[in-house]
């Protein structure tokens, strides 16, 4: 079956601007993560969802951050008046629950000039 | 100091050799000990999961937990070019199950 999948692959933005990255995870999954991955470094957890509710946002790094999952399913991680520290590999993960293993995405790069 | 210390490497070795990767964490409260690859512009697949203290096989994988010692290991037995990517350790636990730590990687080289 199909994987987690992530689009845009790679994101070019300028300084400033708004950016909406989206996820779709495996089918039937519950649970959906977000991690920030800086250059050189691991993954760094964002925010977890269980179904459309996000439960635990506590590793976005500003009020510039926003993630939804409306329907339980597709999730969008939106990044407003983007600075250049938020370049960086934006990973999404899903898993059919909490314990269970989670399966990441390919990612989406994020570069701001 | 973060949550979970591990070697960036890079750690280069020949084929066949038995390869050793560390993490260390400072939280006691850890239970659940994860170890993934990532392959370049690639996100992180499991490798091993286990569950507190004690050793964990599969395959050429063979998983370490201490957790008196705060020190977890992988260990890859007859290692291959194609093992050739970036380790993860990753740890959950305490208050807050729904957070994963990540070690910041340790790159492997395998040479032919």
């Amino acid at each position: 079956g199909a994987g987690v999948s992530q689009s845009p692959r790679y994101k070019v933005a300028k300084r400033g601007q708004d950016v909406a990255l989206r996820c779709d995870p495996i089918s039937g999954h519950v649970s959906l993560f977000w991690y920030q991955q800086a250059l050189g470094q691991g993954p760094e957890f964002l925010t977890y969802f269980q179904n459309e509710a996000q439960l635990d946002k506590s590793g976005l790094p500003s009020d510039r951050f926003f993630a939804e999952r409306p329907e339980g399913s597709v999730s969008t991680l939106k990044i407003q008046r983007t600075q250049q520290e938020d370049s960086a590999v934006y990973l999404c993960a899903s898993s059919y629950h909490l314990t269970d293993t989670q399966y990441f995405g390919p990612g989406t790069r994020l570069t701001v000039l | 100091q973060k949550e979970v210390e591990q070697d960036p490497g890079p750690l280069s070795v020949p084929e066949g050799a038995i390869v050793s990767l560390n993490c260390t964490y400072s939280n006691s409260a850890f239970q659940y000990f994860m170890w993934y690859r990532q392959y370049s512009r690639k996100g992180p697949e499991l490798l091993m999961y286990t569950y507190s203290s004690g050793n964990k096989e599969d395959g050429r994988f063979t998983a370490q937990v201490d957790k008196s010692s705060k020190y977890i290991s992988l260990f890859i037995r007859d290692s291959q070019p194609s093992d050739s990517a970036t380790y993860l350790c990753a740890m959950r636990g305490g208050d807050n199950f729904n957070k994963f730590y990540f070690g910041s990687g340790t790159k492997l080289n395998v040479k032919p």
